[in-house]
């Protein structure tokens, strides 16, 4: 069964300084991994997803993650924050079987907080 | 391009009352449909899912309910609200036989709170 740990449930950086969002996963197959960004009363807006093809997968507003398999990890990245960073992140496992429905294994989220 | 609405954006209804949110979606067609739930820190949880019109599947034991009545509208129902129902509803679709490397997308969510 798969699963997602996000760790640390509260992140805080300085405006400019590196933005760093950990997420580990479990799969029992090869995963699609997802990261979404939600912002307060918003639903959640696609950031970037990884489906086996480039390790490094870049994504919107600057955002990128690495999957690392040895790791089993997904980390989500950004060189320098900015004021309008500020938001809840959550990673996701889908299992990788074709023709399954599409279900979403969701962490349970990282508040970013940017200081000015 | 595929859009999705959810309606209404917040709501307060009292206890024992009844409960109807309505999500439609468009520029597609047979999408995957998902009901989701979403608590102060406990993340999202998956309500219900369905894969067409009819075909509903339920996650977790609870008091809501959800149909399909056409291809492209989910609705989530309660007969009596509970205080536990609070919280932010999210509807989101996938495309239908897309497989599980596709993203879900999400409507704006329904804030729920029970008095």
């Amino acid at each position: 069964a798969q699963s997602v740990t996000q760790l640390g449930s509260h992140v805080s950086v300085s405006e400019g300084a590196l933005v760093l969002l950990r997420c580990n996963y479990s799969s029992s197959v090869p995963p699609y991994l997802f990261w979404y960004v939600q912002y307060p009363n918003q639903g959640l807006q696609l950031l970037l997803k990884y489906t086996s093809a480039a390790t490094l997968v870049k994504g919107i507003n600057g955002f990128e993650a690495e999957f690392k398999k040895s790791e089993t990890s997904f980390h989500l990245t950004k060189p320098s924050a900015h004021m309008s960073d500020a938001a809840e992140y959550f990673c996701a496992v889908s299992e990788g079987l074709v023709g399954s429905q599409g279900n979403l294994i969701f962490g349970k989220g990282t508040k970013l907080s940017v200081k000015p | 391009s595929q859009t999705i609405h959810q309606w209404p954006a917040t709501l307060v209804q009292p206890v024992g009352s009844p409960l109807s949110l309505e999500c439609t979606v468009e520029g597609t067609s047979n999408p995957n449909l998902y009901w989701y739930r979403q608590a102060a820190g406990r993340g999202l949880q998956l309500l219900f899912y369905s894969v067409g019109i009819g075909q509903i599947s339920s996650e977790v034991p609870q008091n809501l309910s959800a149909s399909r009545p056409q291809d492209r509208q989910f609705i989530l129902s309660s007969k009596k609200l509970l205080l536990s129902d609070s919280g932010f509803y999210l509807c989101a679709w996938t495309p239908g036989r897309g497989g599980s490397n596709q993203p879900q997308h999400f409507g704006d969510g329904t804030r729920l709170s029970i008095l």
